[in-house]
């Protein structure tokens, strides 16, 4: 079956350190992969995609690339702002796109 | 361009009631997939919508049952509330043949 196991939190940082959020998917075909955010008392907004192995998504510094061979999609950002302080989902799109399969959300707290 | 709108904003309901949430989709979309996340965990499917027919589902019982009209709006009905439909209900459009889904920032479920 799908699913998506991501890195427990909650994750705090200094402003301007390095991000590592951890992703790993088991799925079934050739899924696609994201990272959303949520900020409180909001819905989710799509952050990065990648859509087939060896695929990097990238926007607004974060990056994440399709790691078929360990199937992994670890979000990564080279200095973090305090307006990054988030919840952060992985999640897959089955072959259909039909539906999402997310992690449990990764808490992120950037302090000045 | 108004996204995808979902009401009400909060509800509080007593357990055994029934309830309806709704949804209207982003301009130009005419899919509606809608999600429960409980407090702390990931986005679970609930189902999808298209045509006016329920297209895929996930793992919730009966008790969960939707609806789509011919102007692709939605509505997401819960019968004999339990407390652990407690939840954060998203709604998420799209237009069929493309991955590119627009929550929306969600329906905020009390059950007491």
């Amino acid at each position: 079956g799908n699913s998506v196991t991501q890195m427990e939190g909650p994750v705090t940082l200094s402003e301007e350190a390095f991000l590592t959020i951890n992703c790993t998917y088991t799925a079934t075909g050739y899924p696609s992969l994201f990272w959303y955010v949520q900020y409180p008392g909001e819905g989710l907004q799509l952050l990065l995609k990648a859509t087939k192995a060896d695929d990097k998504g990238s926007n607004k510094g974060f990056e994440a690339t399709y790691r078929k061979e360990t199937t992994s999609f670890h979000l990564e950002k080279g200095s973090v702002q305090v307006s990054d302080s988030a919840v952060y989902f992985c999640a897959l799109t089955s072959n259909t796109g039909n539906q999402f399969y997310f992690g449990t959300g990764t808490s992120l707290t950037v302090i000045p | 361009d108004a996204g995808v709108t979902q009401s009400p904003t909060h509800l509080i309901k007593t357990r055994g009631q029934q309830v309806t949430l709704r949804c209207s989709p982003k301009s130009g979309h005419d899919t509606v997939s809608w999600y429960q996340q409980a407090l702390g965990q990931g986005p679970q499917f609930i189902f999808q919508y298209y045509e006016e027919e329920e297209r895929q589902r996930g793992n919730f019982p009966d008790r969960f049952s939707g609806h789509q009209f011919p102007n692709y709006s939605s509505e997401l009905n819960v019968n004999a509330l339990l407390l652990g439909d407690s939840a954060l209900y998203l709604c998420a459009s799209t237009q069929v043949g493309w991955y590119g889904y627009t929550f929306g920032s969600g329906t905020r479920l009390t059950v007491v």
